[in-house]
């Protein structure tokens, strides 16, 4: 069966610091990988999402990137964290059947 | 945007009544999501309609879709304690890739 891991679960980075999440799935092969973020109490902002490896589009201008070293590997990078990044960062994956299936999420907090 | 929007933003209701939740979108769509939140936690998928279905039922759960109005509506029936979580709906575009947009969500809290 497929699962889909993130680490770290909460993490919290002075601003102005490096950010590295990664998401890693398991099961599948080459599957579309999504990148989210949701601020508290919102829906979910498409931020990056990647149809093989290598692959990324990014849906809005931001302080991050994405990269897809791997197959099954996606990383959220941040060069300098701001204030505004403080989020809950989902992954999520799909084989081209529109249903999508989340990880268990990154809480960032930014102080 | 292509963000779906829910109504209402939160819902109160007693177990065993039945709990209904809407979403509006505003492009043509391929099939429309809907996803379940538990409190810090990832999405879960409930169901999918396609833009060709106007009805589906999943056990409790019960989605229609009127692509005339773009709307879609969720309803839960004898709705339980452990139904209380934040509900999305999510429009995949007609064309295009796999991207989802989602609505803001409904927060259904069922007291027991």
């Amino acid at each position: 069966s497929q699962t889909i891991h993130q680490w770290p679960a909460t993490l919290v980075q002075p601003v102005g610091s490096p950010l590295s999440l990664e998401c890693t799935v398991e099961g599948t092969s080459n599957p579309n990988l999504y990148w989210y973020r949701q601020a508290a109490g919102r829906g979910l902002q498409l931020l990056f999402y990647s149809v093989g490896i290598g692959q990324i589009s990014s849906e809005v201008p931001q302080n991050l990137s994405a990269s897809r070293p791997q197959d099954r590997q996606f990383i959220l990078s941040s060069k300098k964290l701001l204030l505004s990044d403080s989020g809950f960062y989902l992954c999520a994956w799909n084989n081209d059947g529109h249903e999508q299936f989340f990880g268990p999420g990154t809480r960032l907090t930014v102080l | 945007s292509q963000q779906g929007e829910e109504d209402p933003q939160a819902l109160s209701i007693q177990e065993g009544e039945n709990a209904t939740m809407n979403c509006s979108y505003k492009t043509s769509i391929n099939n429309l999501q809907w996803y379940r939140q538990n409190s810090g936690r990832g999405l879960v998928h409930l169901i999918l309609i396609r833009s060709n279905e106007r009805e589906k039922h999943s056990g409790r759960l019960r989605v229609t879709l009127d692509t005339s109005k773009k709307s879609s509506s969720l309803l839960i029936t004898a709705s339980r304690a452990a139904d209380t979580a934040s509900y999305f709906c999510a429009t995949a575009p007609q064309a295009g890739a796999n991207n989802l947009f989602f609505g803001t969500g409904t927060r259904l809290t069922v007291i027991p």
